[in-house]
């Protein structure tokens, strides 16, 4: 069975330029969340969708960024323009939706996003 | 807003001893998770905690609720190469709210 399926595994971009990154769940998972990983802030949870629909996104840090998930199996997160502060690892997580069965939320491998 | 302080930050110890790390908070919580990361990787789930006071193990890790459903901690026996890696803590509010707060996470570093 695959995992939370993310791309791309790295991106390097010049400060202005449009950065999208991609994720495709577990299917049947209807809970898809988007992470942010830096040494400064740790973990940061930034949107999560519920069967495709935005539910939080108080994490979002800016406009800049956005995220969609147009189907059950692909979300992307855009930034738009990047900045360097955007250097992070953004992670694309899933999970299904009934608490206290172990389904906890699954974690893709991650994107690591440099701006330059 | 909530505060949630994981520690120690980083360890480093000898492989064969125990370790144990914690997380404490000023909310409640009803459900803590434990997660590790190893490098160029996502975070894995390890133990999952859904009720007060509830001690779950899962091979050599240990996890408990704690009974004020404001801490959790997380035992690791016999440690070997291989539970080299970050922790977190990663607990939840409400049932039916999916969004996880990660704690500032736990390094484990092995001597030889």
């Amino acid at each position: 069975d695959a995992g939370v399926i993310q791309s791309p595994r790295h991106e390097v971009t010049e400060m202005g330029q449009e950065v999208t990154l991609r994720c495709k769940p577990i299917s049947g998972h209807d809970y898809l969340f988007w992470y942010r990983q830096t040494m400064m802030r740790g973990l940061e949870l930034l949107i999560y969708f519920n069967n495709n629909v935005p539910i939080d996104d108080s994490g979002m840090p800016e406009d800049r960024f956005s995220a969609k998930m147009p189907n059950a199996s692909f979300s992307t997160l855009k930034i738009q323009p990047s900045e360097p502060r955007d250097s992070a690892v953004y992670f694309c997580a899933s999970s299904v939706g009934k608490t206290g069965t172990g389904t906890e939320a699954f974690f893709g491998q991650g994107t690591r996003l440099t701006v330059v | 807003g909530q505060q949630l302080n994981q520690s120690p930050q980083s360890m480093f110890i000898q492989e064969g001893e125990d370790v144990s790390m914690n997380c404490t908070s000023s909310s409640i919580f009803n459900t803590w998770l434990w997660y590790k990361q190893d490098p160029g990787e996502g975070p894995v789930l390890l133990i999952a905690l859904y009720k007060a006071g509830e001690l779950t193990s899962n091979g050599r890790l240990t996890a408990q609720f704690g009974i004020t459903r404001k801490d959790s901690f997380l035992n690791i026996s016999a440690s070997i190469p291989s539970d080299v890696g970050i922790y977190f803590c990663a607990p939840r509010a409400n049932f039916g709210n999916e969004k996880l707060t990660f704690g500032t996470g736990t390094r484990l570093t092995i001597i030889p």
